[in-house]
């Protein structure tokens, strides 16, 4: 059974510093990742989509790279600002699910400190 | 853009109540998604459709059924409520469901719902 982990459960950066965060899955056999954000009480935004035979994707100051090979996901966010406070969410759709649903991470919660 | 539209955005119900969360996926997406998240968890499968027909079954209890209308709206109605059913609750919608789809899925803002 695909199981997704993110680490580092939570994160407190000083504005203007560059976030890292990571999301590991144990069953290279994806369709593709999903990086989203949510806020407190609030639904799920999609940031970024990686297919698995991408290597990254970029948004703006939002980079996500996937080695898939290794099981591991980067989302690199630049210049962070207290507007990026939220819960970080990764998603893997697994080749092995023929209907396509998410296994999600349990997140890691970002706190961005004016 | 449009996007997925739930609703109501806020349900509260007593136990052993009866609870119907609507969600309108985005116009011709094929394949609709709910799930469940506690407070604290991350979200849970609980069911999907694919034209209008159940497609996957994650962990959605008995007191629970769904459907996909033919406007391709789904509706989760959930009976006997009992406390811990209270949650985020979310729609998604998705193009082209099935193996191999390349689409990501647009997620609902979500019903929250508490259970007095």
């Amino acid at each position: 059974k695909q199981e997704v982990t993110q680490i580092p459960a939570a994160l407190s950066v000083p504005e203007g510093e560059n976030l890292v965060l990571n999301c590991s899955f144990t069953d290279s056999a994806i369709y593709n990742l999903q990086w989203f954000r949510q806020d407190p009480g609030k639904g799920l935004t999609s940031l970024l989509l990686i297919q698995s035979s991408q290597r990254e994707q970029t948004s703006g100051r939002l980079n996500a790279s996937l080695d898939k090979s290794s099981g591991r996901s980067t989302l690199y966010i630049a210049a962070s600002q207290p507007g990026d406070s939220a819960t970080y969410l990764c998603a893997v759709r697994p080749a092995t699910d023929s209907w396509g649903k998410l296994q999600f991470g349990a997140g890691t919660q970002v706190v961005v400190t004016p | 853009a449009a996007g997925v539209i739930q609703s109501p955005r806020h349900l509260i119900k007593e136990k052993r109540e009866t609870a119907t969360l609507k969600c309108y996926p985005i116009p011709r997406h094929d394949t609709v998604y709910w799930y469940q998240q506690g407070p604290g968890q991350d979200p849970q499968f609980l069911i999907s459709f694919y034209e209008k027909m159940q497609s996957d079954k994650g962990s959605i209890p008995d007191r629970f059924s769904a459907q996909q209308f033919s406007d391709y709206h789904s509706e989760l109605n959930m009976s006997s409520l009992e406390l811990g059913d209270s949650a985020l609750y979310f729609c998604a919608s998705s193009p082209f469901g099935g193996q191999g789809s390349l689409y990501g899925y647009t997620f609902g803002s979500g019903t929250r719902l508490t259970v007095v």
